[in-house]
């Protein structure tokens, strides 16, 4: 089974500061993990996935994510945050044998302030 | 290309009604999934189809249902609504293995 924590259900950064959203899993195998953003009343657009290769993932919108196998994290970074970065973040995983199947965190809402 | 579409956009019924939600999967794409996302909290895996039949469930009761048609667009059933089933429906297409893309979603009202 898996799941998803994301920690901070909501982030404040200015403009121009870096973005740093968490996340940590829990999986009975070697995971897929993902990061999605949503706008306001918009589905979901993939940023980045991590399915075994490098570890470091270089995403859309310049995000990326690392990998951590050892503290079981997979936390989503942007150096400098834009007005257009401001939405709702969410972190999901999948076993590899249940393509499709994904299970999200709760989200984070970024707000970002001038 | 259309991106994956939904309808309706917003939907209003009342407990113990029946709903269906209607998906076209992006051009190319066989696998459609679906999720239900509850006010402020993440998408929730309700089932997957693939070849015309289901290929993966979650943790929902049989009240909700679907089915896929030979030109891979999908509906979603809910019998019996209830209150808790307000929440925004997404529905996602992919090829098998490959990344899913997220139509907008259909709102759905329970009153």
């Amino acid at each position: 089974a898996q799941s998803v924590t994301q920690l901070g259900s909501h982030v404040s950064v200015s403009e121009g500061a870096l973005v740093l959203l968490r996340c940590n899993y829990s999986s009975s195998v070697p995971p897929y993990l993902f990061w999605y953003v949503q706008y306001p009343n918009q589905g979901l657009q993939l940023l980045l996935k991590y399915t075994s290769a490098a570890t470091l993932v270089k995403g859309i919108n310049g995000f990326e994510a690392e990998f951590k196998k050892s503290e079981t994290s997979f936390h989503l970074t942007k150096p400098s945050a834009h007005m257009r970065d401001a939405a709702e973040y969410f972190c999901a995983v999948s076993a590899p044998d249940s393509w499709g199947k994904l299970q999200f965190g709760a989200g984070t809402q970024v707000v970002v302030t001038p | 290309d259309a991106g994956v579409t939904q309808s309706p956009t917003h939907l209003i019924k009342t407990r113990g009604q029946q709903v269906t939600l209607r998906c076209s999967p992006k051009s190319g794409h066989d696998t459609v999934s679906w999720y239900q996302q509850a006010l402020g909290q993440g998408p929730q895996f309700i089932f997957q189809y693939y070849e015309e039949e289901e290929r993966q469930r979650g943790n929902f009761p049989d009240r909700f249902s679907g089915h896929q048609f030979p030109n891979y667009s999908s509906e979603l059933n809910v019998n019996a609504l209830l209150l808790g089933d307000s929440a925004l429906y997404l529905c996602a297409s992919s090829q098998q293995g490959t990344e899913q893309f997220f139509g907008p979603g259909t709102r759905l009202t329970v009153l």
